[in-house]
């Protein structure tokens, strides 16, 4: 057990539709990564979140937004979601700002769209 | 940006055997190395790091080595168990001083079968 929870573990919803994520990083990381992890396209990097700021940006499309808030659990929100949108998203926690820190994934969210 | 190739995609060895993945960065800038281990309906989970100030590290049946010259780092796991099979993932990424907030970069990962 890494420390790092998610929830929902699976998530089925139409295309079209607003999904929220949510992430409790471990006990005294300040920050929150977001990846999306897909057959295709593999891991990879979304945004970094360091103790409710923004802090750098990866491929996250535009219908893609996240927060962090002041207990440091960390939201991600997909809107007018496609097919493609379909995935596992993680979130990974570290005591650092930057990723030169140990990163603590957490078990994941099945997104389904259909 | 930052590119991470991971040869091979599928690596089968008899159990006992030693196993080698690797890994090539593009980005000089990169001076942080992590593989991670994945097991089906997991999470990915660290195994070990190194950064780009130490050439070797080890840690009981798992090394990695990195040649900053070539861009270049390696997982080797020595005497392999049947409960390493999983999917195995390296990454770069650069952490600049002052706190970096680059992602990292993965490769496309590495399917390690133990035949029993």
């Amino acid at each position: 057990d890494s420390g790092v929870t998610q929830t929902p573990k699976h998530l089925i919803t139409a295309t079209g539709q607003r999904v929220t994520l949510r992430c409790s990083p471990r006990s005294g990381d300040l920050s929150v990564y977001w990846y999306q992890q897909s057959l295709d396209q593999g891991l990879q990097f979304l945004i970094h979140y360091y103790n409710g700021e923004e802090r750098a940006k990866g491929n996250i499309l535009e219908r893609f937004s996240a927060q962090q808030f002041p207990d440091l659990h960390s939201e991600l929100n997909l809107s007018s979601l496609e097919l493609g949108d379909s995935a596992l998203y993680f979130c990974a926690s570290s005591v650092r700002a930057g990723q030169g820190g140990e990163a603590f994934f957490g078990q994941g969210t099945r997104l389904t769209v259909v | 940006g930052e590119n991470v190739e991971q040869h091979p995609s599928t690596l089968s060895v008899q159990e006992g055997d030693s196993a080698v993945i690797k890994c090539t960065y593009s980005d000089s800038a990169s001076n942080y190395f992590p593989w991670y281990k994945q097991e089906l309906g997991k999470g990915p989970q660290l195994i070990i790091d190194i950064r780009s100030n130490v050439g070797e590290k080890k840690d009981q049946r798992i090394a990695v080595t990195l040649n900053k010259t070539a861009k270049h780092f390696s997982l080797h796991i020595t005497e392999t168990q049947p409960e390493d099979s999983a999917v195995y993932f390296c990454a770069a990424s650069a952490s600049h001083s002052g706190g970096g907030a680059d992602g990292l970069t993965f490769g496309k990962g590495t399917h390690l079968i133990i035949q029993p």
